[in-house]
């Protein structure tokens, strides 16, 4: 159980467009999903703590505008990178809690690459 | 499937003690592991890693060890400290080319509870 799905796994696009990134929690109900980030070598960094039906926290120095995160159901999760750039390219993970629990449950990532 | 394996949900040590902590894997592709720390609310710390190139890895108090044999790693911190209560994961990669992790999977976690 408690199994967290992400897609694509893998993308590449080009620089300037969008490209969005779908979480699913599969068998249980998320109140809570967490996008992370992650830089070859370095621990996944927090983006955005996104609670089912209102809008996302993001950490500081994480642009909303740059990484629009929705949570419309209480098993999907979506982080659109809009306009991306070279620099975008990372692995993003996210992981989802149930209500009141402490475990996350995290994704397998999605490695974008932009070109 | 579970590929990594934290057997044990919790685990509790005295304050200034060894704490080990375990982890199992199932993928023999696997070639790259990490140990991630993780408060309530917030996203997981990375804390030490190491590739399967190698059997043993030290930073500070932390030192993680690789059976590649066994399928199995631990992580040893010493000596335990309060503020070391937290939940523990461990993660593996496949096709580690120097670049980093890529595609964890992640073990449930232990939850670390050091007692004064």
């Amino acid at each position: 159980g408690a199994v967290v799905s992400q897609h694509p796994s893998r993308v590449i696009c080009k620089s300037g467009t969008s490209v969005k990134i779908e979480c699913r929690s599969l068998d249980f109900q998320a109140t809570t999903m967490f996008w992370y980030r992650q830089f070859p070598k370095k621990s996944l960094m927090l983006m955005a703590t996104s609670n089912e039906g209102s809008k996302a926290t993001y950490e500081q120095g994480v642009e909303k505008d740059k990484f629009l995160i929705n949570h419309a159901s209480l098993t999907l999760s979506t982080l659109t990178v809009t306009s991306a750039h070279p620099e975008d390219s990372s692995f993003y993970i996210c992981s989802a809690r149930i209500w009141l629990a402490q475990t996350q449950y995290f994704g397998p990532g999605t490695r974008l690459l932009v070109l | 499937d579970q590929q990594v394996k934290q057997n044990s949900p919790s685990l509790s040590v005295q304050e200034g003690r060894i704490s080990i902590l375990n982890c199992d894997y199932t993928n023999s592709m696997f070639d790259y592991f990490l140990w991630y720390k993780k408060y309530p609310a917030e996203g997981p710390t990375f804390l030490i890693s190491i590739s399967s190139i190698k059997d043993k890895n030290e930073d500070g108090r932390f030192t993680v060890f690789l059976n590649k044999s066994a399928k199995h790693l631990s992580l040893h911190i010493v000596p335990s400290q309060p503020g070391d209560s937290a939940v523990y994961f461990c993660a593996a990669s496949e096709g580690y080319s120097g670049g980093g992790a890529d595609g964890l999977t992640f073990g449930k976690g232990t939850h670390l509870i050091i007692q004064p």
